[in-house]
């Protein structure tokens, strides 16, 4: 157990929906990520929070949104979803920031049908 | 940019056995260098990583990494396998990008 939870474990949903997953990093941890991991992209990172503030986006699409709150969990924003959107969406944490190691969570997996 | 290249997707390997599952990166700055492990439906769990120093990095489950700056590599190896070894390995960097970013994984299954 990393320490790292996610909800929900599963969520099911159709074309067109608009989801939010949702993180609470370790005890401590000021750092969120967010990656997408799937069978023809592998894992992405998306974004990352630190205390906050946006620090760094990386593949995140312009539908995707993530904010952190002041007790430090995240939320990650998924709209308007295509099947595409299909996939695994785990949240890490880290004390710091950058080459810190970052702990995972058990993730949330996605299907759009 | 940077960028990781894992070698073999797949590694068959009878219990007992050696490994070695390859890892070679890209980056126009230092980098750290970790592995990770994903076991079927959980995520992902810190191996081992390098920092800085001893180019030999040991880590858990008896895994160990070499980092080798001249040939841009960071091979994980483990001398004996066993059964529950079987997960994917995730090879990952963080340079100039000044993000992690992962290589395609390879699937290490253990043969009995």
């Amino acid at each position: 157990d990393s320490g790292v939870t996610q909800t929900p474990k599963h969520l099911i949903t159709a074309t067109g929906q608009r989801v939010t997953l949702r993180c609470s990093p370790r005890s401590g941890d000021l750092s969120v990520y967010w990656y997408q991991q799937s069978l023809d992209q592998g894992l992405q990172f998306l974004i990352h929070y630190y205390n906050g503030e946006e620090r760094a986006k990386g593949n995140i699409l312009e539908r995707f949104s993530a904010q952190q709150f002041p007790d430090l969990h995240s939320e990650l924003n998924l709209s308007s979803l295509e099947l595409g959107d299909s996939a695994l969406y785990f949240c890490a944490s880290s004390g710091g920031t950058g080459s810190d190691t970052q702990y995972f969570g058990p993730g949330t997996r996605l299907t759009v049908l | 940019a940077q960028s990781v290249t894992q070698l073999d997707s797949q590694v068959p390997v009878f219990e007992e056995a050696p490994v070695e599952l390859r890892c070679n990166y890209s980056s126009s700055v230092s980098v750290y260098l970790f592995w990770y492990v994903q076991y079927p439906n959980q995520g992902l769990q810190l191996l081992l990583k390098y920092l800085s120093g001893s180019t030999l990095v040991k880590g858990i489950n008896g895994f160990e990494a070499e980092f080798n700056k001249s040939q841009t590599s960071f091979h994980l190896r483990k001398p004996s396998v066993h059964i529950s070894d079987t997960a994917e390995y995730f090879c990952a960097v963080y340079g100039s990008a000044r993000q992690l970013t992962f290589g395609s994984g390879t699937q290490l299954t253990v043969l009995p």
